[in-house]
């Protein structure tokens, strides 16, 4: 088993919808998490970090983490066209470690 | 926010010569810089970290005397792909950390070998 499963997609949805990205983990350690975004060609942009569980808002975006079940969450409301990318999570422990372990990416398509 | 660049953004270069990929951290200092490989549709491969003033941490199975790191500054580091060989066509991509979680990436290097 990966320490951080994603499933690749492609995940197809009409401009307008909610968007629901998952990833779950196997580490407990895991106390950062991060989604990036990447365009194809391009290198992975920082969108969200979060530290610990609870629910983080920015914009159209909402990152939830929820710990217990080692399962974490990018929700992408009214998506535009524009959002179709590959989003990957990361997630990286506490204490001297910092090195984030990446998901695969989830290749997302939003279609006018 | 924090700006990564890289160059070549993209290089062709025959087998059995070297490439160097620089990354630059231009408006923040990077103690602590990645270097990543990606394959199409596959995650971020981390090969090595790179600390400045220090040698590289090499991933298990990546070969330190191929792929020879040097991270001279706190804005700079760069990546030598020795002796390319077609598999080692792909795209490379560094990243630079500004503080304990935030790592910004670069735009990556299409490296083909033919």
């Amino acid at each position: 088993q990966k320490e951080v499963e994603q499933d690749p997609g492609p995940l197809s949805v009409p401009e307008g919808a909610i968007v629901s990205l998952n990833c779950t983990y196997s580490n407990s350690a895991f106390q950062y998490f991060m989604w990036y975004r990447q365009y194809s060609r391009k290198g992975p942009e920082l969108l969200m970090y979060t530290y610990s569980s609870g629910n983080k808002e920015d914009g159209r975006f909402t990152a939830q983490v929820d710990k217990s079940s080692k399962y974490i969450s990018l929700f992408i409301r009214d998506s535009q066209p524009s959002d179709s990318a590959t989003y990957l999570c990361a997630m990286s422990a506490g204490g001297g470690s910092y090195i984030p372990t990446f998901g695969r990416g989830t290749s997302l398509i939003v279609h006018p | 926010g924090a700006v990564v660049s890289q160059h070549p953004s993209r290089v062709i270069c025959k087998s059995g010569t070297s490439v160097k990929i620089e990354c630059r951290s231009l408006d923040f200092q990077a103690t602590t810089m990645f270097w990543y490989r990606q394959f199409p549709k596959q995650s971020l491969m981390l090969m090595a970290t790179s600390n400045e003033g220090s040698k590289a941490t090499y991933e298990q199975g990546v070969e330190k005397d191929k792929f020879l790191i040097n991270h001279a500054s706190l804005t700079l580091s760069t990546l030598t792909v020795t002796s390319a060989h077609p598999e080692d066509s792909s795209f490379y991509i560094c990243s630079a950390r500004a503080n304990n979680y935030e790592q910004y990436f670069g735009p990556g290097t299409r490296l083909t070998v033919t």
